[in-house]
């Protein structure tokens, strides 16, 4: 059975600090699909990222960054000079090979203080 | 290229009424799923659906809960009696094919009096 685990329920920063969630998944499958959305207080949920099983490669966006481990299942998500407005909770997702259906963490609520 | 629409945003009921909250997916998007974040809480999978089609309904309470996706029209999610505990959000999320990403609607929230 597929399983996400995010073990930060809630983390609290200073604005300009760096700050790295945790995201640890479980599957059988040789193909897969993680994601990280985010969850502003308004609670739509806004897409941030997509990776597939075979894409080890780092990858940077502005201030956001993953590193995906496939040696330690895992797919951490670093946020460089916070800002208040990274504030909301932050959910890391698995898809099996086609996607039929999510399987969401528990998500980890960050909270941005100026 | 308007995004996942679902409506109505927030939705009261008392116990024992029927909630049907609706979902239209992106333009040339053609699957569709539902998923229900209870307070405080990430999201559960609901119910996969294509046009006419439930693919996955693994999700879905066995009693009261039921979806469509018509060959016209949004996906529906009906609730029949509903009880306090329904009270949740409600995401439909839409993706052109299955494998790709799924992008969320706003999301209903299902209040239950």
């Amino acid at each position: 059975a597929q399983k996400v685990t995010q073990a930060q329920t809630e983390i609290s920063v200073v604005e300009k600090e760096d700050v790295t969630l945790d995201c640890v998944y479980e599957t059988r499958d040789t193909t897969y699909y993680l994601f990280w959305y985010k969850q502003p207080p308004s609670g739509e949920l806004v897409f941030l990222i997509r990776r597939n099983s075979f894409d080890e490669q780092n990858e940077i966006s502005g201030r956001y960054s993953w590193n995906f481990q496939k040696s330690t299942s895992s797919f951490n998500f670093t946020i460089t000079a916070s800002q208040v407005v990274d504030s909301a909770v932050y959910f890391c997702a698995l898809s099996e090979a086609y996607g039929q259906n999510f399987v969401f963490g528990p998500g980890t609520r960050l909270s941005v203080l100026p | 290229n308007a995004g996942v629409m679902q409506n109505p945003r927030h939705l009261v009921r008392r116990r024992g009424q029927e909630a049907r909250l609706r979902c239209s997916p992106m333009k040339g998007h053609s699957h569709v799923y539902w998923y229900r974040q209870l307070p405080e809480e990430g999201l559960k999978f609901m119910v996969y659906l294509q046009k006419e089609n439930i693919i996955d309904e693994s999700g879905m309470p066995k009693e009261r809960f039921s979806a469509e996706f018509p060959k016209e029209g949004p996906s529906i999610l009906r609730i029949q009696q509903v009880v306090r505990g329904d009270s949740a959000a409600y995401f439909c999320a839409s993706s052109p094919v299955p494998e790709e990403t799924q992008y969320f609607g706003p999301g209903t929230r299902l209040l239950v009096l």
